[in-house]
């Protein structure tokens, strides 16, 4: 398996643009979640899903932030309209009631 | 209070030392404890997993949850340089992929000068 694939590997925007980052989980996977890292705050949740359903999207941090998860092989996440304290790594990690997660590579957007 | 406390280091230590890396935390409602090993630039990957209280080995890796005084720890023996890397714990009330998602820590950047 070729775990959970993250595109694009990076992303640099201007303010005010639409930014779309896009999530492969691992085959079998139920359950698929949205992170996002910074030095100051860590790894916070925005949203997970069970079987393609939103779960909990208590994490997601404004209006400006929207996900999807139209099957059970691919997920993204908007953002619209992008600002400068968006930029971060966001993490995708997929979970078949597993004792842990697996993450993907992550994207590293930066807005300018 | 943070719901999860750990140091951020660096912590430097030379190879074949014995490395101890620690977490506390305040929701006493955690009950499932994991470990994640994250190399530069690449995502978290699940280093130990366990539940309640007790202890956890795994070749040169022991993982030990205290939870009367909500700490656990994480200890490496024989250290070696390929360890260098940011370790995270993590922390959940359900199990594995369950209703909460992962309460992370901001993590501990640990480097094996060899």
């Amino acid at each position: 398996d070729a775990g959970v694939i993250q595109s694009p590997r990076h992303e640099v925007t201007e303010m005010g643009q639409e930014v779309t980052l896009r999530c492969k989980p691992i085959s079998g996977h139920d359950y698929l979640f949205w992170y996002r890292q910074t030095m100051m705050r860590g790894l916070e949740l925005l949203i997970y899903f069970n079987n393609n359903v939103p779960i909990d999207d208590s994490g997601m941090p404004e209006d400006r932030f929207s996900a999807k998860m139209p099957n059970a092989s691919f997920s993204t996440l908007k953002i619209q309209p992008s600002e400068p304290r968006d930029s971060a790594v966001y993490f995708c990690a997929s979970s078949f009631q597993a004792h842990g997660y697996t993450f993907g590579s992550g994207t590293r957007l930066t807005v300018v | 209070q943070k719901e999860v406390e750990q140091d951020p280091g660096p912590l430097s230590v030379p190879e074949g030392a014995i490395v101890s890396l620690n977490c506390t935390y305040s929701n006493s409602a955690f009950q499932y404890f994991m470990w994640y090993r994250q190399y530069s630039r690449k995502g978290p990957e699940l280093l130990m997993y366990t539940y309640s209280s007790g202890n956890k080995e795994d070749g040169r890796f022991t993982a030990q949850v205290d939870k009367s005084s909500k700490y656990i720890s994480l200890f490496i023996r024989d250290s070696q340089p390929s360890d260098s890397a940011t370790y995270l714990c993590a922390m959940s009330v359900y199990s594995g992929g369950g209703a909460d998602g992962l309460t992370f820590g901001k993590g501990t950047h640990l480097i094996i000068q060899p």
